[in-house]
């Protein structure tokens, strides 16, 4: 099936370890993104990447990284400089047509313990 | 500074009634504005995309209005089903080279019986 998907669906942390979330994508996209979300706020743009090998910090950046070293793929690490990572955090993918949909995973559900 | 800013933040209504959510947004230059779906605990799911050319577009049940001069959207849900349960957030595509999607922070709303 073609798609965009997110893994792991559930992922515990202990403080201080950095801890990778998986996201890749068999819709031929070039665009891809990942979102933060929090209770009761809207999803906060971290990074996103409208090519392969490159890259560009969204709003909230810090204490986040990622690679695109192939197009279906764009893993987010989250670091131990990240102060606050317990969200829920989502992908997506898109062309980079304007009036393109946005395909969104099913998210990542990060608890740091 | 482009922002999405949505009304109400949560709803509740009973099955059957119809019931409207709107949206401003301050974001330029413009592309197109979207209305997503989203389950608790699941990736958004698009209901429409509107240029700014377009007045109106129905999906099912779904109607969203534009209006590009006072920058304000609309989705109108008729004959609400429990199904309906569910965030609806309202999201702006910056056109350009960036090509960013700016959340609005959602409105929660609770179909009863």
């Amino acid at each position: 099936d073609g798609g965009i998907t997110q893994s792991p669906k559930y992922l515990f942390r202990k403080e201080g370890q950095n801890v990778t979330l998986s996201c890749e994508q068999n819709l031929n996209h070039d665009a891809m993104y990942w979102y933060r979300q929090d209770p009761g706020q809207g999803l906060r743009l971290i990074y996103y990447s409208q090519i392969v090998n490159d890259f560009q910090k969204g709003d909230i950046a810090e204490g986040y990284s990622v690679s695109r070293e192939k197009k279906e793929s764009f893993p987010l690490t989250v670091t131990s400089a990240q102060k606050n990572p317990t969200a829920f955090y989502l992908c997506a993918s898109s062309t980079k047509k304007v009036r393109t949909e946005a395909f969104f995973g099913q998210g990542t559900r990060l608890t740091v313990v | 500074k482009n922002q999405v800013e949505q009304s109400p933040q949560s709803l509740i209504i009973l099955e059957g009634k119809n019931c409207t959510l709107q949206c401003n947004y301050t974001v330029s230059p413009f592309s197109n504005l979207r209305w997503y779906k989203q389950d608790t605990g699941r990736g958004p799911v698009s209901l429409t995309i509107m240029t700014f050319s377009e007045n109106t577009k129905s999906n099912g049940r779904y109607t969203a209005t534009l209006d590009a001069d006072t920058k304000q959207s609309s989705l109108h849900i008729t004959a609400s089903q429990l199904s309906d349960s569910a965030s609806y957030i309202c999201v702006v595509w910056v056109s350009g080279n960036t090509g960013k999607l700016i959340f609005g922070q959602g409105t929660t709303l609770q179909v009863k019986p």
